[in-house]
């Protein structure tokens, strides 16, 4: 069966640190990757997308690595502060062609002061 | 300011009611979409559409109906068939292009008494 697995363990680091989220995925075939960010009591905000034949994207102080070998996908977050404290979601097309992102659960991040 | 505007934000309901949620953009998208997420849970697609008088079922549409008479609106009604309606509703829209990100409103939460 298709899934699109993140932990959903919350991630607690410390203010300063590189926080690093991780989607994994089975039995789908991707051409793109978003991630959203989610306050709670909020809708997702996008934050970066990445397709199947880059290998890395940057924004700001956002990093986002897509790798179709492992079928997974991490999210970095350099220089965290406790603003960054959020749930992240990834998404993905649900089979080739289709522009209708299917997300993940989504990970909790807690960055502490 | 361009957005997408969900109403209400929160509605209780008794059981064996309908209830319509609204849903305005002014983002001019062609592509349309409501999604239910449940705590602990990622975004399930209700109903999507791409251009006006046109929407297909998503993976989660029994209990629910739309429309999409005005490329601005796209109002989902949850109807007494539906068996767990008590949720978050998100409301999002996009280009309807490939790869496209999606814009989400404030969302809306239904609690059924």
């Amino acid at each position: 069966s298709q899934k699109i697995e993140q932990n959903s363990e919350a991630l607690n680091i410390q203010e300063g640190k590189t926080a690093t989220l991780t989607c994994n995925y089975t039995n789908y075939s991707p051409a793109y990757l978003q991630w959203y960010r989610q306050d709670p009591g909020r809708g997702p905000v996008f934050l970066l997308l990445i397709r199947e034949n880059e290998k890395e994207k940057r924004k700001e102080r956002l990093k986002v690595t897509f790798d179709t070998t492992l079928k997974q996908s991490l999210f970095h977050i350099t220089a965290s502060q406790p603003a960054d404290s959020a749930t992240y979601l990834c998404a993905l097309d649900k089979s080739g062609g289709s522009y209708i992102p299917t997300f993940g659960r989504g990970t909790s991040l807690i960055v502490h002061p | 300011d361009g957005g997408i505007t969900q109403s209400p934000k929160y509605l209780f309901r008794k059981e064996g009611q309908n209830v319509t949620l609204s849903c305005e953009q002014n983002l001019n998208h062609d592509a349309m979409y409501w999604y239910r997420q449940d705590p602990g849970q990622g975004l399930r697609l209700i109903y999507y559409s791409q251009i006006v008088n046109d929407f297909q079922k998503g993976d989660i549409a029994e209990g629910y109906s739309v429309s999409r008479e005005k490329k601005e609106s796209f109002p989902l009604t949850v109807t007494s068939a539906q068996k767990n309606p008590t949720a978050f509703y998100l409301c999002a829209s996009s280009t309807g292009q490939y790869t496209g990100e999606l814009f989400f409103g404030e969302g809306s939460r239904l609690t059924v008494l």
